[in-house]
């Protein structure tokens, strides 16, 4: 079965700082993998995802995620953090036998302190 | 600006009374799933839909939970009774299916109490 999983519940950053939310995977055949963030109150909104191509994926927002394929990892990255960018962010990978259906990960809350 | 619309965005309701959902799609999207959020499951897949068909519901109470798709415009999620275990925030997803990197769009969810 293709799941994903974020080895981090919460993560502390402070303004200004880079931030990296991590992200490991386990799928069979090729990978699709997708970031979405969740702001209070509200339904999940996609970010950014990896097809192919080039290991650097950039998305929504000024964050990137970057593929690395000997570490089963999909980490996603902003060079410098917001305290707008506070939110719950999820890791997911496509369930290959429904289309779109995506398994997502538990999650992982970012908390920017100014 | 196309989203998925879900009502009622908050329900409260007695233990054992009928809760019904609502979900309008993104109009040509032909998927449309259901998940539940809790602080302890995180998000669980209850149901998925592609074309109005339901192809995947094996997330869901089958005792209580039933999903259906009457037209491609409207999704329902409904539980029946209802018990206090039930209490989540419900999302709708809908997207395109014709491959396995089409990303899905969410509604902004029901919160459901059930007391």
């Amino acid at each position: 079965a293709q799941s994903v999983a974020q080895p981090e519940d919460q993560v502390n950053v402070a303004e200004g700082n880079p931030l990296t939310v991590k992200c490991t995977y386990s799928v069979s055949g090729n990978p699709y993998l997708f970031w979405y963030v969740q702001y209070p109150n509200r339904g999940l909104q996609f970010l950014l995802k990896y097809i192919t191509g080039d290991n650097l994926v950039k998305g929504s927002y000024g964050f990137e995620a970057e593929f690395n394929k000997s570490q089963t990892s999909f980490h996603l990255k902003k060079p410098s953090a917001l305290v707008s960018d506070s939110a719950l962010y999820f890791c997911a990978v496509p369930n290959n036998n429904a289309g779109n259906m995506l398994t997502f990960g538990g999650g992982t809350r970012l908390m920017v302190k100014p | 600006d196309a989203r998925v619309t879900q009502t009622p965005r908050h329900k409260v309701t007695e233990m054992g009374q009928e809760v019904t959902m609502r979900c309008q799609p993104i109009l040509g999207h032909n998927t449309v799933f259901w998940y539940r959020q809790t602080m302890m499951q995180g998000l669980e897949l209850l149901a998925y839909f592609r074309n109005r068909a339901p192809l995947d519901d094996s997330g869901m109470p089958k005792d209580r939970f039933s999903a259906e798709m009457p037209d491609a415009t409207l999704a329902t999620l409904k539980i029946q009774p209802s018990e206090p275990r039930d209490s989540a925030v419900y999302f709708c997803a809908s997207g395109l299916s014709y491959g396995l990197n089409t990303e899905a769009f969410f509604g902004q969810g029901t919160r459901l109490t059930v007391v």
